[in-house]
C-alpha cells in the first residue's frame, strides 16, 4: 500500500530551465507535506515543505505548491543548477493524536540537470 | 550546532548476527526516529524515541528494536539478522511539535551475507 507515489523514477532538465517534481499521495489524513534531496553517501537533506491548509510555499528558488483535491503536490525549481543533480524524495506525515509523527516517502525521482 | 551523526558508515555481517547502530541527535533534538532504505525504495519508518521510549513503530518485527538515551544520542539493535536487512539505515531527529522539520544522519550502509 503505498500512500505516497512519485511515477517519474527519473528527470532531465537543461541548465537555467525550470524542474518539475511530482508525487501523489492517498491519505487524506496526512498534515505536511515535505521535500528532500539526496546525494550518493548522504543522508536526505530537507528542503522545504507545505503545510496542508495551504496551496503554496516559496524558499528562494524552490517552490511547493499542493491541490488537495487531487492529493496532488509538485516541486518547482527556478532556475535548475547542476547542483540540483540528486535524488527527490517527496514525504508525507499523519500524527493522529497519541502517535508517532512519522514520514511517509515516495520512492524518489532522480533529477539530471545538464549543461 | 552540531548535525546529526551516525556510526559506523559501513557494516558487513552475515545471517543470523547482530548489529547495534548508533545516533547523536542534533543538538536541542530530543525526538529521534529511524528509517530503513532498501535499494530504489524511499526511507520506511521503523520506530521513533522520545524521553527514552519508544512511542511509535512502523510495520517491522520485534528483533529490530532500540534505544535513547538521556543524552537524546539513540541505538538501533537488529538480531538475527537476514539478507533481506541489507539497506541504508537512517537516523532522523527533530524537536518535539516540530514535526515539519526532521533532519536525517548520513546513515549506515548495512550489508548482510
Amino acid at each position: 500500500d503505498q500512500q505516497v507515489k512519485q511515477n517519474s523514477p527519473s528527470l532531465s532538465v537543461q541548465e537555467g530551465r525550470i524542474s518539475i517534481l511530482n508525487c501523489d499521495y492517498t491519505n487524506s489524513m496526512f498534515d505536511y507535506f515535505l521535500w528532500y534531496k539526496k546525494y550518493p553517501a548522504e543522508g536526505p537533506t530537507f528542503l522545504i515543505s507545505i503545510s496542508s491548509i495551504k496551496d503554496k510555499n516559496e524558499d528562494g528558488r524552490f517552490t511547493v505548491f499542493l491541490n488537495k483535491s487531487a492529493k496532488h503536490l509538485s516541486l518547482h525549481i527556478v532556475p535548475s543548477q547542476p547542483g540540483d543533480s540528486a535524488v527527490y524524495f517527496c514525504a508525507a506525515i499523519s500524527s493522529p493524536v497519541g502517535t508517532a509523527s512519522k514520514l511517509t516517502f515516495g520512492t524518489g525521482t532522480r533529477l539530471q540537470v545538464t549543461l | 550546532e552540531t548535525g546529526v551523526t551516525q556510526s559506523p558508515t559501513h557494516l558487513i555481517k552475515t545471517r543470523g548476527q547482530q548489529v547495534t547502530l548508533r545516533c547523536s541527535s542534533q543538538s536541542g533534538h530530543n525526538t529521534v526516529s529511524w528509517y530503513q532504505q532498501a535499494l530504489g525504495q524511499g526511507p520506511q519508518f521503523i520506530f521513533q524515541y522520545y524521553r527514552e521510549e519508544e512511542n511509535g513503530r512502523g510495520n517491522f518485527p520485534p528483533r529490530f528494536s532500540g534505544l535513547q538515551f538521556p543524552n537524546y544520542s539513540s541505538e538501533l539493535n537488529v538480531n538475527a539478522l537476514e539478507l533481506d536487512d541489507s539497506a541504508l539505515y537512517l537516523c532522523a531527529s527533530r524537536i518535539r511539535g516540530k514535526q515539519e522539520t526532521q533532519y536525517f544522519g548520513p546513515g549506515t550502509r548495512l550489508l548482510v551475507l
